[in-house]
C-alpha cells in the first residue's frame, strides 16, 4: 500500500516562531515531492516542491531524504495567515500518474 | 496562470439521482485531469485519472460504472456520480495537468456533494 504518513497535530505556535513538519513516504518508486496547504473547506494549494538539494522560497524551507524516504517543511518567523492544514505529497511513482496525499498537519499560529 | 475551475461549487441531491460535476482547465489545455474525493478529517484520495480520448483508469475500489468519467476535450472533464446515495457525500476535488513532463497538479476549488 502507497502511503504517506504525517502527524496530524494540531501543532499551536506562537506568531514569529519557527516551525517544522516532517512526513515520511513508502513508495521508494516516488520521484516528485510536494507540500500543499489546504484552508478548512478549499481545495489543496501548491506551496512548494521538494527537491533532494532542499530547496528554500522565502520563509519555508523544504528538505527530502531518499535513504530515509522522508520529507521535511520548515517554516520561520511563522505569521498568523500560515494557520492551515498541509499535505505532504507525492508522486505515484513508476510512471503511474496522479498523487498520493498525507492527511495533513493541522498548524495554529497563535498571536 | 493555470486556473482550474469546477462546477457546481455545491450540489444537495435526493438519493438515486445522478449528479454531473465539471473540471475546466481556463488558460491551458491539460493533457491529464485528476478525481480526488476527500472526506472530513480525511486526506484526499485518487480516484481517477483521465486522459482527453480515452477511457479513465480508476483506482482500486471506485467502481468506474458509479462514477462516470468524460474528458471530451484538453479543457474539460466531467464526473457523473449515478444512482448517488449518502454515502457518496463528499468533496470532489479536480485537478490538472499541463503537460506529460510536468509533475505538478493544478487544483480546482471542489464541489461539495450532500446526498439526502
Amino acid at each position: 500500500r502507497k502511503e504517506v504518513e504525517q502527524d496530524p497535530g494540531p501543532f499551536n505556535v506562537p506568531e514569529g516562531a519557527t516551525v517544522a513538519f516532517n512526513c515520511t513516504y513508502s513508495n521508494s518508486a516516488s520521484q516528485s515531492f510536494f507540500w500543499y496547504r489546504q484552508d478548512c473547506r478549499k481545495e489543496p494549494k501548491l506551496l512548494m516542491s521538494v527537491y533532494s538539494s532542499g530547496n528554500e522560497d522565502g520563509r519555508f524551507t523544504a528538505q527530502l531524504n531518499r535513504a530515509s524516504q522522508y520529507i521535511s517543511l520548515l517554516i520561520r518567523d511563522s505569521k498568523l495567515s500560515d494557520s492551515a492544514t498541509y499535505l505532504c505529497v507525492v508522486d505515484s511513482g513508476g510512471g503511474a500518474d496522479g498523487l498520493t496525499f498525507g492527511k495533513g498537519t493541522h498548524l495554529i499560529i497563535q498571536p | 496562470g493555470a486556473v482550474v475551475s469546477q462546477h457546481p461549487s455545491w450540489v444537495i441531491c435526493k438519493s438515486g439521482t445522478s449528479v454531473k460535476i465539471e473540471c475546466r482547465s481556463l488558460d491551458f489545455q491539460a493533457t491529464t485531469m485528476f478525481w480526488y474525493r476527500q472526506f472530513p478529517k480525511q486526506s484526499l484520495m485518487l480516484m481517477a485519472t483521465s486522459n482527453e480520448g480515452s477511457k479513465a483508469t480508476y483506482e482500486q475500489g471506485v467502481e468506474k460504472d458509479k462514477f462516470l468519467i468524460n474528458h471530451a476535450s484538453l479543457t474539460l472533464s466531467t464526473l457523473t456520480v449515478t444512482s448517488a446515495h449518502p454515502e457518496d457525500s463528499s468533496f470532489y476535488i479536480c485537478s490538472a495537468r499541463r503537460g506529460a513532463r510536468e509533475d505538478t497538479q493544478y487544483f480546482g476549488p471542489g464541489t461539495r456533494l450532500t446526498v439526502l
